[in-house]
């Protein structure tokens, strides 16, 4: 059974850099693409881009210029960098497992982040 | 502003069938990109409910399913419970957004 656990993120002042990382216990990254999509009251749910295993990235274009996703298939985990933070940013983020055509199939827990100065 | 389009609330009594829509356009529905279908209790991450318009993953109940025509896709929840209380969400691709967008979602009530 895949599980996703994420870390990171928490309380952050404007222009900080949001950092987050998910592990992914009982499978591999292979296979597959891995999404970063959040979810706030004014915005609902955004995607914010995905990665696969070999390093392959699609961003969210209103994203893309502060958006950086990495893989690390020796921790099996992949993170999630977001540079510039302001307000907007505020949100619950989740790790997703993507499968294709098929949807998000495995969500991890969600991570809080709130940006205030 | 949500690129697909979902009825804020619909509501339904313990037994009964309630529809939630979900209208899109030619650049992601429209296109035959596929539908996809969450359900989001209190608290928790979103949960597959339907996958590629018509698939129900493996544990999700029969009474739920959904469907796609034109431009639109539908979730329809058939002898609802009371746990189904929740929130749902259509997602689907977009090539103006050039990537995957989601509904504003759905907030079902079990009267």
């Amino acid at each position: 059974q895949v599980q996703l656990q994420q870390w990171g993120g928490g309380l952050l002042t404007p222009s900080e850099t949001l950092s987050l990382t998910c592990g992914v216990s009982g499978g591999s990254l292979t296979g597959y693409y891995w999404s970063w999509i959040r979810q706030s009251s004014e915005k609902g749910l955004e995607w914010i881009g995905e990665i696969n295993h070999s390093g392959g990235r699609n961003y969210f274009p209103s994203l893309q210029r502060r958006v950086t996703m990495s893989v690390d298939t020796s921790k099996n985990q992949f993170s999630l960098t977001l540079t510039s933070v302001t307000a907007a940013d505020t949100s619950v983020y989740f790790c997703v497992r993507q499968r294709g055509e098929e949807g998000f199939d495995i969500w991890g827990q969600g991570t809080r982040v709130t940006v205030s100065s | 502003q949500s690129v697909l389009t979902q009825p804020p609330s619909v509501s339904g009594a313990p037994g009964q069938r309630v529809t939630i829509s979900c209208t899109g356009a030619i650049t992601n529905i429209g296109t035959g990109y596929e539908v996809h279908w969450y359900q989001q209790l209190p608290g928790t991450a979103p949960k597959l409910l339907i996958s590629a318009n018509t698939n129900r993953p493996s544990g999700v109940p029969g009474r739920f399913s959904g469907s796609k025509s034109g431009t639109s896709a539908s979730l329809v929840i058939t002898g609802l419970q009371a746990e189904d209380e929740a929130d749902y969400y259509c997602q689907s691709y977009d090539n103006n957004v050039r990537g995957w967008v989601f509904g504003g979602g759905t907030k079902l009530t079990v009267l």
